[in-house]
């Protein structure tokens, strides 16, 4: 059963316009969310979280949106540049309930950002 | 670099033999966590410490596997007459014990079992 997906395997964009990564969930306990990226042969890096108390969360050029009735989160990244290109895994945790903090991932989504 | 460290980052082992990893956390970090990623997926939870105590287990990990964080500090994870199926990505994580935050991740023991 995945509880977290990211339906796109692959998104190319041109550099400077703007990258849109998308992520649905399942279990309504999820109260935190979070998005990593991740070069080859590097562990994933943490990019930027939202709580589900909120519907937006902002740094820089990324920005999360959190659309709970939806079950579904995206990641914007503006404007995009090529060191972008990376796989971005979208994750999960129920913290309120389970204590542990526990992430659960999406299959990823690789970002290819064209020059 | 004060980040979370494992070693070795590269293991290939025959089917049947024993590996142990091992894992460095930020020092002031009390969570420890353990996942699996294999080839086109997201990584999986494996286990959670918090300082020493291990307190969730996935039902991923076998009675072959065994993870172990003495004195809360650095953890192993060993596996024991490993399989092909072992191969994968090993990846240790960590956090603060306050509240909900971000688990900084290491770069991680690729394990191919031949």
């Amino acid at each position: 059963d995945q509880q977290v997906k990211q339906n796109s395997p692959s998104l190319s964009v041109q550099e400077g316009r703007i990258s849109i990564l998308n992520c649905d969930y399942t279990n309504s306990m999820f109260d935190y969310f979070l998005w990593y990226k991740k070069y080859p042969a590097e562990g994933p890096t943490f990019l930027i979280s939202i709580s589900s108390i909120k519907d937006k969360n902002e740094d820089g050029r990324f920005t999360v949106f959190l659309n709970k009735s939806a079950k579904h989160l995206s990641l914007h990244i503006v404007p995009s540049q090529p060191g972008d290109s990376a796989v971005y895994f979208c994750a999960a945790s129920d913290e309120g309930s389970s204590n542990t903090g526990k992430l659960i991932f999406g299959q990823g989504t690789t970002l290819q950002v064209k020059p | 670099d004060t980040g979370v460290s494992q070693d070795p980052r590269h293991k290939i082992t025959k089917r049947g033999q024993n590996v142990t990893f091992r894992c460095d956390p930020i020092s002031e970090h009390n969570r420890l966590y353990w996942y699996r990623q294999t080839l086109g997926q997201g990584p999986e939870f494996l286990t959670y410490f918090q300082n020493e105590a291990q307190l969730e287990k996935s039902r991923l990990l076998s009675d072959r596997f065994s993870a172990e964080r003495p004195k809360g500090s650095f953890s192993t994870l060993e596996i024991q007459r490993t399989e092909q199926g072992d191969s994968a990505m090993y990846l240790c994580a960590s956090s603060l014990m306050a509240g909900v935050n971000e688990q900084f991740f290491g770069p991680g023991t690729r394990l191919t079992v031949l």
